[in-house]
């Protein structure tokens, strides 16, 4: 199995604020990576997908770079819908898996 | 417009077999390279994969669930449906269903059911 490890777990952050979360995989995963939010009671929503590709509809204040086994999700000016839990997932193997989560809160 | 709604019980007994349901529109699971997969998330906890079925009618799962885990797709009802053995409190958790998009290097999903509480109790 390819483990995905994020951090940090949490945050505090204030509007305006340019956050940086990484993720790193236990192998290289090339760009099979894709990013989510999720908020409370929702189901997770798309935002980047192959490491740097912004899925249609999402602002473009958010990024994310990386290959190999090191990624990141940049939000470049936290807007307050953006409060959140994040997760980063690998679909390089058949067996997908998906980091532990970064939570993303008020400061 | 592609939607997905899953359906299923929302309480079953230690040891019973859940049977959970994906209904889908806007797409179909036999167009090359769609597939249809069901995450599930324990509350307060992250999202974990458990099973894939493509549009070729090859299928993937958790290793770690794979002897529990059975899924089969109707093309012509627009379904898919995922059976767990065994079931354990630690398996309550909400039960989410995916279209996965493929092309080249891009493989994700895109959109996701609301998803289905399933508590595990006596």
């Amino acid at each position: 199995d390819i483990q995905m490890t994020q951090s940090p777990s949490s945050l505090s952050a204030s509007v305006g604020d340019r956050v940086t979360i990484t993720c790193r995989a236990s192998q290289s995963i090339i760009i099979y990576l894709n990013w989510y939010q999720q908020k409370p009671g929702k189901a997770p929503k798309l935002l980047i997908y192959a490491a740097s590709s912004l899925q249609s509809g999402v602002p473009s204040r958010f990024s994310g770079s990386g290959s190999g086994t090191d990624f990141t999700l940049t939000i470049s000016s936290l807007q307050p819908e953006d409060f959140a839990t994040y997760y980063c997932q690998q679909s390089y193997s058949t067996s997908r898996s998906f980091g532990q989560g970064t939570q993303v809160d008020i400061k | 417009q592609i939607t997905l709604k899953e359906s299923g019980p929302t309480l079953v007994k230690p040891t019973q077999t859940l049977t959970l349901t994906c209904t889908f529109s806007g797409f179909s699971l036999s167009t090359n390279g769609v597939g249809v997969g069901w995450i599930r998330q324990p509350p307060g906890k992250a999202p974990e994969w458990l099973a894939l079925i493509y549009w070729d009618d090859d299928k993937g799962f958790s290793p770690s669930l794979k002897s529990r885990l059975a899924i089969t797709k109707d093309t012509s009802k627009n379904q898919v449906v995922l059976t767990m053995t065994n079931m354990d409190p630690v398996d309550t958790a909400t039960y989410f269903c995916a279209h996965r998009f493929f092309s080249g290097n891009s493989d994700y999903f895109d959109y996701w059911g609301q998803g289905t509480l399933v508590t595990v109790s006596s």
